[in-house]
C-alpha cells in the first residue's frame, strides 16, 4: 500500500533562518505532488505541484521553493524565512493520470517562525 | 477563480443527529470531491463525484451534486463523536490542481 511521510512534524525557526521540509511517497511511481500551506481555521493554498522529477509549478509567488530530486521526494525550501511563512505545511500525492485525483496527504508541519 | 465553499462555517450536533454540509463552486467541474481533517492532521479523502453523477453513497456518507445550482451537500447520518473535524470540499482547478473551500468545522456532541 502507499504510504507518505512528511517531516518534521513540529518546527521553530527564527525569522531569516533557512528552511527544508521533505515529503516522501512510498507505494507508488511517477505520482504528481503537491505542498500546501494552511493558516488557522482555513482552507489549503497550493503553494507548488510536481508532475515529475524536476518539473515544478509554482502557484504563490514568495520566498519559498520546491525541489523534486527523486521520483517520491519532494522538498520544500526557504533562504530567509518571514514571519508570514508561519503555518501548517501539505504535502500530498495523487496518481499521476487524470483531472481531479484524490490527494493523499501526510500528517503535515507546524512552522513557527519568531 | 474556481473554489468551493462550504456552508456553515462551523456545525455542532448532539451525537445521532444528522449533518449536512454544503458546497458552492463557481465554474464548470468534472467532479468534485469531499475531504475531512481532524485536528492537526492531514486531509482524509473521503468521496468523489462525477459530474455526471446526482447522488453517492459511502456508509454514513451521502453526497449530491447539482451542477445546474453548482452546489454539493455532505450528509453524515447518525454521526458519532469520532465524526467531529473539519469537513472541505474540493474541485478541480486546472490541469492537476485541486482548489480547496474554507472548511465546515462539525463538533459532535457525546
Amino acid at each position: 500500500s502507499q504510504t507518505i511521510h512528511q517531516w518534521p512534524a513540529t518546527l521553530v525557526q527564527p525569522v531569516g533562518s533557512p528552511l527544508s521540509l521533505e515529503c516522501t511517497v512510498e507505494g507508488t511511481s511517477n505520482p504528481n505532488l503537491y505542498w500546501y500551506r494552511q493558516a488557522a481555521g482555513r482552507g489549503l493554498q497550493l503553494l507548488f505541484y510536481s508532475v515529475g522529477i524536476g518539473q515544478i509549478s509554482s502557484e504563490v509567488p514568495q520566498n519559498l521553493s520546491a525541489s523534486r530530486p527523486q521520483d517520491r521526494q519532494f522538498i520544500l525550501s526557504s533562504k530567509k524565512l518571514l514571519l508570514s511563512d508561519s503555518g501548517f505545511y501539505l504535502c500530498a500525492w495523487s496518481v499521476e493520470s487524470g483531472v481531479g485525483q484524490p490527494q493523499h496527504f501526510g500528517d503535515g508541519t507546524r512552522l513557527s517562525i519568531l | 477563480s474556481q473554489q468551493g465553499e462550504e456552508d456553515p462555517q462551523a456545525l455542532s450536533i448532539q451525537e445521532g443527529e444528522n449533518a449536512t454540509m454544503n458546497c458552492s463552486y463557481k465554474t464548470s467541474i468534472n467532479n468534485l470531491q469531499w475531504y475531512r481533517q481532524n485536528s492537526g492532521r492531514g486531509l482524509v479523502h473521503l468521496i468523489l463525484i462525477r459530474s455526471n453523477e446526482r447522488e453517492k453513497h459511502s456508509g454514513r456518507l451521502r453526497v449530491t451534486l447539482d451542477t445546474s445550482k453548482k452546489s454539493s451537500s455532505l450528509l453524515i447520518t447518525a454521526s458519532r463523536a469520532a465524526d467531529t473535524a473539519s469537513y472541505f470540499c474540493a474541485t478541480d482547478g486546472g490541469g492537476f490542481k485541486t482548489i480547496f473551500g474554507a472548511g465546515t468545522r462539525l463538533f459532535v456532541k457525546a
